[in-house]
């Protein structure tokens, strides 16, 4: 099966933008939809990005997903950055099984 | 509205048995193309798929753990259960059941459930 690795953390001031990367090890990142999942400590995760780059209704439009194959990664965009964006962020995809990164906490300084 | 809840020990011992249940609410896994997962966390560690089952019956695993995993219809449509034998302290963490959306060629998770903690311990 293939492999998503992601950044173990990333920091960022607030207003500033932050992207954080996924790169799959196998497999042509363009062929599987990513997923994006925020997850604030003590709660479960939810959806921000889902198919790339569609946003679940109620997800600010400062959450943006994008995909480069050349690279073979997707990447999650946060802009305008808030204290509550301050949270792990994991990115996931599916073939045959459900695989997720291994998380990314951002730190909103 | 679409919820989950999970439901079981919150302390088994090495080498028992965990039986965990989720009860779904506002859809029904006996609903075509419904699918639900399980999934888990380790205290401070990443997120880890465990299984899933379709509205067919279909069932889908990690293959690390396949061994060990069941998961199963409950007595009611509303029912999932998951059951892991021989239960290490490694397999301490907060599980979580959740719906799958998507289709064949893409499966992703929404909404989770509020997750309950299990600890392995003698």
């Amino acid at each position: 099966n293939f492999m998503l690795t992601q950044p173990h953390s990333v920091s960022e001031s607030p207003g500033k933008t932050v992207t954080i990367s996924c790169t799959r090890s196998s497999g042509n990142i363009a062929s599987y939809y990513v997923q994006w999942y925020q997850q604030r400590p003590g709660s479960s995760p939810t959806t921000v990005i889902y198919e790339d780059n569609q946003r679940p209704s109620g997800v600010p439009d400062r959450f943006s997903g994008s995909i480069d194959s050349s690279s073979n990664s997707a990447s999650l965009t946060i802009s305008g950055l808030r204290a509550e964006d301050e949270a792990d962020y994991y990115c996931q995809s599916y073939d045959s099984s459900v695989v997720f990164g291994g998380g990314t906490k951002l730190t909103v300084l | 509205q679409v919820t989950l809840r999970e439901s079981g020990p919150a302390l088994v011992k090495p080498t028992q048995t965990l039986t965990l249940t989720c009860t779904l609410s506002g859809f029904s896994l006996g609903t075509s193309g419904m699918s639900v997962t399980w999934l888990r966390q380790p205290p401070g560690k990443a997120l880890e798929w465990l299984g899933l089952i379709d509205w067919d019956d279909d069932k889908y695993y990690n293959t690390s753990l396949k061994t060990r995993l069941t998961i199963s219809k409950g007595t009611s449509k509303n029912q999932v259960v998951l059951t892991m034998t021989n239960m290490d302290p490694v397999d301490t963490g907060t599980y979580y059941c959740a719906r799958i959306r998507g289709g064949v060629n893409n499966r992703w998770i929404d909404p989770w459930g509020q997750g309950t903690p299990v600890a392995v311990s003698s």
